[in-house]
């Protein structure tokens, strides 16, 4: 199996609401990502988990609250997002330590805030 | 701060030829180069990698070059194909992060 899943794929939610989004793989990997995709950009990172422990933060907002329950969740809490905050969020996935340490994606959540 | 630039937005070609996507990056000297395919409302799809030491890398209709002292990446993807069609994304790896390129929409024409 090598697929990480997401859900939901889609998602419209107001400003006041709380939402959250899942991410799971059965691959064993150890390293976990959320990216955030603006239309016609790349992928910028958000959040690294490594080993179920928070690694990396690259100044999100404190609205997006991660968390990693276990080696194969990740979940992304939203709280009074903004429209600006509108994007596919991209969940991956890798084996850390690996020389060749590719990452695997999910399909994203398309997240659109009113 | 690292950047990473990929030479054009878009690039059309016809059916056959062979297409040549460009990633240059600056003030870094990553260990290896990845590249990735992202179909439109999908996630990034991993490809090749080469290391900094590899001239060369090559997968069925594909192609990657890695001149560090260029600091340059070429991506070939030969007998291009209708299928090919999709954005291609360099990346490479800084302080544990991995970093993109902004992306180069292929189209291949029929």
């Amino acid at each position: 199996d090598t697929e990480v899943t997401q859900t939901p794929k889609h998602l419209v939610m107001g400003m006041t609401n709380k939402k959250s989004l899942k991410c799971e793989q059965h691959m064993g990997h150890r390293a976990m990502y959320w990216y955030k995709q603006k239309a016609k950009k790349p992928p910028e990172l958000m959040f690294v988990y490594s080993y179920e422990k928070l690694s990396i933060n690259e100044s999100v907002p404190s609205r997006f609250s991660p968390e990693c329950p276990n080696s194969s969740l990740l979940n992304l809490h939203l709280h009074a997002l903004q429209p600006e905050d509108s994007a596919l969020y991209l969940c991956a996935s890798s084996q850390p330590g690996v020389t060749n340490e590719k990452l695997f994606f999910g399909s994203g959540t398309q997240l659109s805030v009113l | 701060s690292q950047k990473i630039e990929q030479n054009s937005e878009a690039l059309n070609i016809q059916e056959g030829k062979t297409a040549t996507l460009t990633c240059n990056y600056t003030n870094y000297s990553p260990a290896y180069l990845q590249w990735y395919r992202q179909d439109p409302g999908r996630g990034p799809v991993f490809l090749l990698l080469i290391r900094e030491n590899e001239k060369e890398k090559r997968k069925e209709r594909l192609k990657v070059t890695f001149d560090t002292t260029l600091k340059q990446s070429l991506f070939h993807i030969t007998a291009s194909q209708p299928a090919d069609s999709a954005t291609y994304l360099c990346a490479l790896k800084r302080l544990g992060k991995l970093i993109f390129g902004q992306g180069t929409e292929l189209s291949v024409k029929p």
